[in-house]
């Protein structure tokens, strides 16, 4: 069936560093795939989207590009801020009517001053 | 503009206790609804979701139960808290049109089942 696979965190950064989250995914057709992000005691915000392959979705310095030949969807971003830190998930919709989200385990990202 | 209202924010409940968590939807109409739960450590399980008033399905089985009574009000509910019931629950929207329609998610119920 459809899945989400995410690197395991906790990720820990310094303040400019580079970051890269991975996601894989497995899924029949061609599902549009997201990021979300989770900031601590709230819910879940979109980041960005991607609807289909090579797309670049980018928000707020984040990007992460839909490869289908690798099935990945991973998450970057040049230079991480400390109000970056929260939990970040990564997502697919199959493609139905419905819009229903697969989502990956999510990573907890902090980021130190 | 669109929002989302999920209360209460926290709630402590015995073992064996009633449960119901209310979420409401202004600034659309007919939108898909959506139950999430977020167990500690591990990530997002959708629960049920919803496509009009009084249409309900199931993901898992479980001892949860939800209802639609109106367009934009959504009701999760259980007879008897169980302690596995204990977690982070999540209420989302969506477009009617569903594809590419992103989710938009409430600020979610901290559940504690003691």
């Amino acid at each position: 069936g459809d899945s989400v696979t995410q690197m395991e965190g906790p990720v820990t950064l310094s303040e400019e560093a580079f970051l890269t989250i991975n996601c894989t995914y497995t899924a029949t057709g061609y599902p549009s795939l997201f990021w979300y992000v989770q900031y601590p005691g709230e819910g879940l915000q979109l980041l960005l989207k991607a609807t289909k392959a090579d797309d670049k979705g980018s928000n707020k310095g984040f990007e992460a590009t839909y490869r289908k030949e690798t099935t990945s969807f991973h998450l970057e971003k040049g230079s991480v801020q400390v109000s970056d830190s929260a939990v970040y998930f990564c997502a697919l919709d199959r493609g139905s009517t419905l819009g229903r989200l697969y989502f990956g385990r999510g990573t907890q990202l902090t980021v130190w001053p | 503009s669109q929002t989302i209202h999920q209360w209460p924010a926290t709630l402590v409940q015995p073992v064996g206790s009633p449960l119901s968590l209310e979420c409401t939807v202004e600034g659309t109409s007919n939108p898909n609804l959506y139950w999430y739960r977020q167990a500690a450590g591990r990530g997002l399980q959708l629960l049920f979701y919803s496509v009009g008033i009084g249409q309900i399905s199931s993901e898992v089985p479980q001892n949860l139960s939800a209802s639609r009574p109106q367009d934009r009000q959504f009701i999760l509910s259980s007879k008897k808290l169980l302690l596995s019931d204990s977690g982070f629950y999540l209420c989302a929207w969506s477009g009617a049109a569903g594809y590419n329609s992103p989710l938009h998610f409430g600020n979610g119920t901290r559940l504690t089942v003691t």
